[in-house]
C-alpha cells in the first residue's frame, strides 16, 4: 500500500520567511496530493491540493510542487505569519474520493 | 451550510465498555471516511463508506471496531470492550462524490477525543 513520509517534522521560522515542507510517496498509482493544516484541537483543513497532471499550482502565499517521476512534492508558504503556526500534513491517494493516505505531519511554529 | 459534525467531542470510557462515535457528513455528502489520530502522530485510515455500503475497511483493526452509514442518520464509529491502546482522537471526513475526480475534496470534522480509564 501507499506510504507518505514528510520532512522535516518541525520546523521553526521567523515571521516574514519561507517554509518549506517535503513529502515523498511510494505508489506510483497515486494521482492526488492534498495539503492539510491541523491547528490544536480542530480537525485538519484542506489548504491545497495538486494532480498528478499538473507540475505546480499556486494559492497566493502557498504552493505546491510535484515531481511524479521522483515521487516527491513540496509545500512552499512565503512571507509567512504567525497564524500559519499549526501541524502540516501532507497526503497521497489514486484519487480525490479514495482513501488518503497521510504524512507524519510538521509542526511549524512562526516566530514574531 | 454545516460543516462536518461530530459528536460527542470527548468521550470517556473504562475498559471493557462500548465506545459509539457519530458523524454526520455535510449536507449532500455521500462519503464518509473515519481516521484515527495518536497524539503527536498523523492521520491513520480506517474505514471509507458510502450509504448502506462499506467500500474500504482496509484500515480497521480485525476485532471490536465497527463502522456503519445507514440511509437515514449519522455514520457511528462503535468500538466493544475498549482497551487503553484505543484512547485516541477519531476523525471523520466527508466527500460529495459527483462522479468528478477533479473537483472531489475531503472536509473533515473536529473529532472525538476518546480517553480509555
Amino acid at each position: 500500500g501507499e506510504n507518505v513520509e514528510q520532512h522535516p517534522s518541525t520546523l521553526s521560522v521567523q515571521e516574514g520567511d519561507s517554509a518549506v515542507i517535503k513529502c515523498t510517496y511510494s505508489d506510483s498509482a497515486s494521482n492526488y496530493f492534498p495539503w492539510y493544516k491541523q491547528e490544536l484541537g480542530k480537525g485538519p483543513q484542506l489548504i491545497i491540493d495538486i494532480r498528478s497532471n499538473v507540475g505546480e499550482k499556486k494559492d497566493q502565499r502557498i504552493a505546491v510542487t510535484l515531481n511524479k517521476t521522483a515521487k516527491h512534492f513540496s509545500l512552499h508558504i512565503t512571507e509567512t505569519q504567525p497564524e500559519d503556526s499549526a501541524v502540516y500534513f501532507c497526503a497521497a491517494a489514486e484519487t480525490s474520493y479514495d482513501k488518503v493516505i497521510f504524512g507524519p505531519g510538521t509542526s511549524l511554529s512562526v516566530i514574531p | 451550510n454545516a460543516g462536518v459534525m461530530q459528536n460527542p467531542r470527548h468521550l470517556v470510557r473504562r475498559r471493557g465498555q462500548e465506545a459509539r462515535l457519530r458523524c454526520s457528513p455535510m449536507k449532500g455528502h455521500s462519503h464518509v471516511y473515519w481516521y484515527r489520530q495518536l497524539p503527536e502522530e498523523g492521520l491513520k485510515f480506517m474505514v471509507y463508506l458510502q450509504k448502506e455500503n462499506i467500500i474500504d475497511e482496509s484500515g480497521m483493526p480485525k476485532e471490536r471496531f465497527s463502522a456503519e452509514f445507514p440511509k437515514e442518520g449519522p455514520s457511528i464509529l462503535r468500538i466493544q470492550q475498549v482497551v487503553r491502546g484505543d484512547s485516541a482522537a477519531y476523525f471523520c471526513a466527508s466527500s460529495p462524490w459527483q462522479g468528478d475526480a477533479t473537483n472531489e475534496k475531503l472536509f473533515f470534522g473536529s473529532g472525538t477525543q476518546l480517553s480509555v480509564l
